[in-house]
This record gives C-alpha cells, sequence and structure tokens, in this order.
C-alpha cells in the first residue's frame, strides 16, 4: 500500500451526472496532484496544490472542479463530463514542491472512469 | 511533435530474458530522467532515476542516458513473471520547481512469462 487512497476504484457516470472523487494520503505530505491516464496516451498532469493552495491548472476544462480541504485530502468533482473524458484519474503526492529528483511522487491506485 | 517517445507494446518475452525499454526526446534541455512501473490496476511507483547522461544501476535494473541521441534505455536482466507491468519513462528541465513538469512517455507493456 502506498499510503495514497483513492475512492471509488470505478466509476461509471452519465453526461449529465455529477460525481466527486476523492483521493487521501497518510504520508503528511504537503503537496498533491491529479493526473489523467488515457490509453496509450501520456500521463497528463490536471492541478497541483501544494499546502491546499492550487499551483498549477494546465488548462483543464471547467467540468473538471478540484478541492483541497486539508494537506491530506483531494478532490476532483465531475459534472457534464463528455465520453473522452473516460480515463484512470490518478491522485499522487510528494513530500513537497522540490523537483523530480528530490521528490519523490506517490500515487494512488486510482480511478477508472467511464462515461456513457 | 511529442516530448516524449515510447514504443507502447507489448513486449513479451520468457522468464530470464535481458528486456530493453526505450524512449526517445527532443527537447535538449532535460536532464532528469526517470523510469516508473505501473502494475495492472495500480498506479505508477519510481522505479529509478538519474541525472545528466550515464548510466545507473539497481539490482537488475540498469538506466541508461545518452543525451547526445536524445534516448534513455532501461535494462532489466534475468527478468521475472513479477516484473511483468507497463514501463513508463519522464523526464523533466527543472529542479527547482514543481513535479507538474515531468513530461511522460506512453508507457510499454511488458510481459515476461514462465
Amino acid at each position: 500500500e502506498t499510503g495514497v487512497t483513492q475512492t471509488p476504484r470505478h466509476l461509471v457516470m452519465g453526461m449529465t451526472n455529477k460525481k466527486s472523487l476523492k483521493c487521501e494520503q497518510h504520508l503528511g505530505h504537503n503537496a498533491m496532484y491529479w493526473y489523467k491516464q488515457s490509453a496509450k496516451k501520456p500521463l497528463e498532469l490536471m492541478f497541483v496544490y501544494s499546502l491546499e493552495e492550487r499551483v498549477e491548472n494546465n488548462s483543464v476544462p471547467s467540468r473538471f472542479s478540484p478541492e483541497c480541504p486539508n494537506s491530506s485530502h483531494l478532490f476532483l468533482h465531475l459534472h457534464t463530463l463528455q465520453p473522452e473524458d473516460s480515463a484512470l484519474y490518478l491522485c499522487a503526492s510528494s513530500q513537497d514542491l522540490a523537483g523530480p529528483l528530490l521528490e519523490k511522487l506517490f500515487f494512488g491506485s486510482g480511478t477508472q472512469l467511464s462515461v456513457l | 511533435q511529442k516530448e516524449v517517445e515510447q514504443d507502447p507494446g507489448p513486449l513479451s518475452v520468457p522468464e530470464g530474458a535481458i528486456v530493453s525499454l526505450n524512449c526517445t526526446y527532443s527537447n535538449s534541455a532535460f536532464q532528469y530522467f526517470m523510469w516508473y512501473r505501473q502494475y495492472s490496476r495500480k498506479g505508477p511507483e519510481l522505479l529509478m532515476y538519474t541525472y545528466s547522461s550515464g548510466n545507473k544501476e539497481d539490482g537488475r535494473f540498469t538506466a541508461q542516458v545518452d543525451k547526445s541521441s536524445k534516448y534513455i534505455s532501461l535494462f532489466i536482466r534475468d527478468s521475472q513473471p513479477s516484473d511483468s507491468a507497463t514501463y513508463l519513462c519522464a523526464m523533466s528541465a527543472d529542479r527547482g520547481s514543481t513535479l507538474g513538469r515531468l513530461y511522460f512517455g506512453r508507457g510499454t507493456q511488458l510481459t515476461v512469462w514462465p
């Protein structure tokens, strides 16, 4: 177990639904991330939070809305999604934002999302 | 042109084989190179990392970087069925900024059969 827990593991939703993905890290880290992993495509960074403040938003459509109420929890609120949003959504955390060799990313197991 | 190119495979080898996984990249500013391993239905986990050119060895795994060719490799010696996973390369130009500036390859799916 990596210390990063994501729920639910699987989610099927219609295009008019509203749902939320949850991520919790038990590692005492200060930075949390949402990544999107589509079949045969590279991991795409969506959002970065450091100490509960959003520090990066990679031109993600507004139908994805993140929330970080504290340094241990991260949510991704979903509404009016499109079928092309179907993917594995991964949460990750790191101690801080110091850089790729100083900080190790710990990933959760992801939420497999299907939009019908 | 994609920042990082990685053949998605799939790659299937017998147990004990030497496996070579590769990525090419276009951005000459990349200096930090990583390999992540992702088991089925799990998130990626950092396997190895290197800075600039050269080799790094860790047990059965060797990471190699050739910056002149913009080419990185991961070698797995004496491959085991437990090595069956998707291997993602990742790289970055930044040391002091957010991990968000990591560029990932698509991942290569590896199966090692007994």
